[in-house]
């Protein structure tokens, strides 16, 4: 299995709830991101793990909690999130000593 | 510091016309990676470049890091309309990666 995936695809949420966007990898990769994208931006590391350990922590607002259960899966719990918050959120997995990483399609957030 | 500047923005160009898009760093990188985007879709790996003067080849594409390791390049010969999306080159370093800003492809038929 080659493929990171995200679930869900799509999330519309208001400012008072509470998600959790889910991804998933089974290629053994040991470090797992979380990265944010605006429309005709480049991507933007948000938070890293290594061995399911948090390593990397953009300065990420704490209305956003990584979580990394085991190995192979990464969560991003959302709480109070504000409209500008509305990106694209991608998930990406690698070997820690990279080479590239490989990306989930993202799960496409609108706060309203 | 960590910043690597690409460049053009935007490109158009004719269906089986050449293109080429850039990378610079006023910093020695360790390596560099290349990664396109389909629109709509999410970043796709293509490649590493990690050693002075490397130049690699991927069917019609090749990829080349400078021989002071501050820039690179990648060149499409004979584009075809599968080539459009957005090509990023990014700079690791730790567990980070760091994104330029992308080049935009659009190539019309």
């Amino acid at each position: 299995d080659t493929e990171v995936t995200q679930t869900p695809k799509h999330l519309v949420m208001g400012m008072t709830n509470k998600k959790s966007l889910k991804c998933e990898q089974h290629m053994g990769h040991r470090a797992m991101y979380w990265y944010k994208q605006k429309a005709k931006k480049p991507p933007e590391l948000m938070f890293v793990y290594s061995y399911e350990k948090l390593s990397i922590n953009e300065s990420v607002p704490s209305r956003f909690s990584p979580e990394c259960p085991n190995s192979s899966l990464l969560n991003l719990h959302l709480h109070a999130l504000q409209p500008e918050d509305s990106a694209l959120y991608l998930c990406a997995s690698s070997q820690p000593v990279a080479g590239g990483q490989f990306f989930g399609p993202g799960t496409r957030l609108t706060v309203l | 510091g960590q910043q690597v500047m690409q460049i053009p923005q935007y490109q158009h160009v004719q269906e089986g016309e050449d293109f080429t898009t850039y990378c610079n760093s006023s910093t020695t990188l360790s390596n560099i990676q290349w990664y396109k985007q389909r629109p709509g879709g999410h970043p796709v790996f293509l490649i590493q470049l990690v050693k002075s003067g490397e130049v690699k080849k991927q069917k019609r594409l090749t990829f080349q890091f400078g021989e002071a390791k501050k820039n690179s390049s990648l060149h499409i010969t004979a584009t075809q309309t599968t080539d459009v999306g957005t090509y990023f080159c990014a700079r690791e370093y730790g567990n980070k990666l760091v994104f330029g800003a992308g080049t935009i492809l659009r190539v019309k038929s």
